[in-house]
């Protein structure tokens, strides 16, 4: 079946610091997307990216379609990035059913 | 304003009892989805929906049920409630092919004791 691997599953950051987060996908993909979650929270949308490049503010995502894989870039990393962020992939087959990576929970300290 | 409200947020339950969680939807969405999320798994599918009168099968359907009586209105049943269905549930909405992401629900945190 569909597999999405994220990595790292964790990570520890200085305030200012950069991250890098990937995703890597089994199966051909329709379309991508990066969520960001706060602990107990709901899942806020932050790409919908099927394929290049997209950025917003600090954050910054690439989807290589041929390489099943995208990346998730925080620049200048603050304190209220701090949270989960999960990929998701539709393959596009079976109707729009998107398949969750595992997440990489996020900390950035003063 | 587009919303997915999700009821009850929190809740316990006994093992063997019947537990109806609720989801609506204001978005006009035809696609609905309830996923499960447990440290370690992600988000993982349950059930889904196309429109009203629709339910799928998703990744982990055993256990669980699903209605869809109209657009809005989305649920999902646990009829025999187990230990292992301990967990936060989100629904979502979504309009396939609008190249957007589905809005998701706050959550339900459901204990089964």
């Amino acid at each position: 079946g569909q597999q999405v691997q994220q990595s790292p599953t964790s990570l520890v950051l200085q305030e200012g610091e950069n991250a890098e987060l990937q995703c890597n996908f089994s199966t051909s993909l329709n379309s991508m997307q990066w969520f960001y979650q706060r602990p107990g929270g709901s899942l806020i949308s932050v790409f919908y990216n099927p394929s290049g490049t997209k950025q917003s503010g600090r954050l910054t995502s690439t989807t290589v379609i041929k390489e099943r894989r995208s990346s998730l870039h925080i620049s200048s990393s603050q304190i209220t990035d701090s949270g989960t962020y999960l990929c998701a992939m539709d393959s596009g087959t079976g109707g729009y059913k998107v398949v969750f990576g595992s997440g990489t929970r996020l900390l950035v300290s003063p | 304003e587009a919303a997915v409200t999700q009821s009850p947020r929190n809740k316990v339950a006994v093992t063997g009892g019947k537990v109806t969680l609720s989801c609506n939807q204001t978005n006009n969405h035809n696609n609905m989805y309830w996923y499960r999320q447990d440290t370690g798994h992600g988000l993982r599918l349950i059930h889904y929906s196309y429109g009203a009168g629709s339910t799928e099968k998703g990744d982990i359907p055993d256990g669980y049920k699903a209605s869809r009586p109209s657009q809005e209105n989305f649920s999902l049943i646990l009829e025999l409630a187990t230990p292992s269905q301990t967990s936060v549930y989100f629904c979502a909405s979504g309009a396939q092919g609008d190249n957007q992401a589905p809005l998701f629900g706050e959550g339900t945190r459901l204990s089964v004791l």
